[in-house]
């Protein structure tokens, strides 16, 4: 058990919805990241924030947006979803701002009809 | 579970044989380097990582090359058991960047 809660597990919604995908990190980790994978690729990075802040910015779309909150639960925020959306979202953690992502979550399973 | 990486490059090895998974990187700044297991309907799990000051690293049953030369990591897992059946996959980091994940071997243990 890495640590890391996200939910849901499991997401189905249609084109043009929005969604919003829940982590809480591992107990005393202060930074969140954000992965996309999508079947065939590998684990593409959106964002990361630390202690609330934003750290950094991968290749993560204007119609996706994140937020880190003072409980350091962080939230991943889609919209006007496509269908090239679909893929499993992952939540990492780690204690510091440079550390690498090491405790991941199982994932959420976002499924565009 | 969900299915990772339907159409990844598999290596298939007998159980109690020795596995090598290579990974060839990109960036040549990048310093730091992880390998991850995927296991089906899991997120990564951080196996092992190496420093780009040394050329080799080991852990429990597990070696982690580096080849700075040609680019190139390897991560050997000796004694391969059922339970390594997963995706592996290595990332390199640049100081200041973000990492950057390869695409991931599915490794397959025969019985």
């Amino acid at each position: 058990d890495s640590g890391v809660t996200q939910t849901p597990k499991h997401l189905i919604t249609a084109t043009g919805q929005r969604v919003t995908l829940r982590c809480s990190p591992r107990s005393g980790d202060l930074s969140v990241y954000w992965y996309q994978q999508s079947l065939d690729q590998g684990l593409q990075f959106l964002i990361q924030y630390y202690n609330g802040e934003e750290r950094a910015k991968g290749n993560i779309l204007e119609r996706f947006s994140a937020q880190q909150f003072p409980d350091l639960h962080s939230e991943l925020n889609l919209s006007s979803l496509e269908l090239g959306d679909s893929a499993l979202y992952f939540c990492a953690s780690s204690v510091g701002q440079t550390d690498q992502p090491q405790h991941f979550g199982d994932g959420t399973r976002l499924s565009i009809l | 579970g969900e299915s990772v990486g339907l159409h990844l490059p598999t290596l298939s090895v007998q159980e109690g044989d020795n596995s090598i998974i290579n990974c060839a990187y990109s960036n040549s700044a990048s310093d730091y380097f992880i390998w991850y297991k995927q296991e089906s309907g899991k997120g990564p799990q951080f196996i092992i990582d190496i420093r780009s000051n040394m050329d080799k690293r080991q852990g429990q049953r597990v070696t982690v090359l580096l080849n700075k030369t040609v680019k190139h990591l390897s991560l050997q897992i000796a004694a391969t058991q059922p339970g390594d059946s997963a995706v592996y996959f290595c990332a390199e980091n640049a100081y200041g960047q973000n990492f950057v994940f390869g695409p991931g071997t599915r490794l397959s243990v025969l019985p």
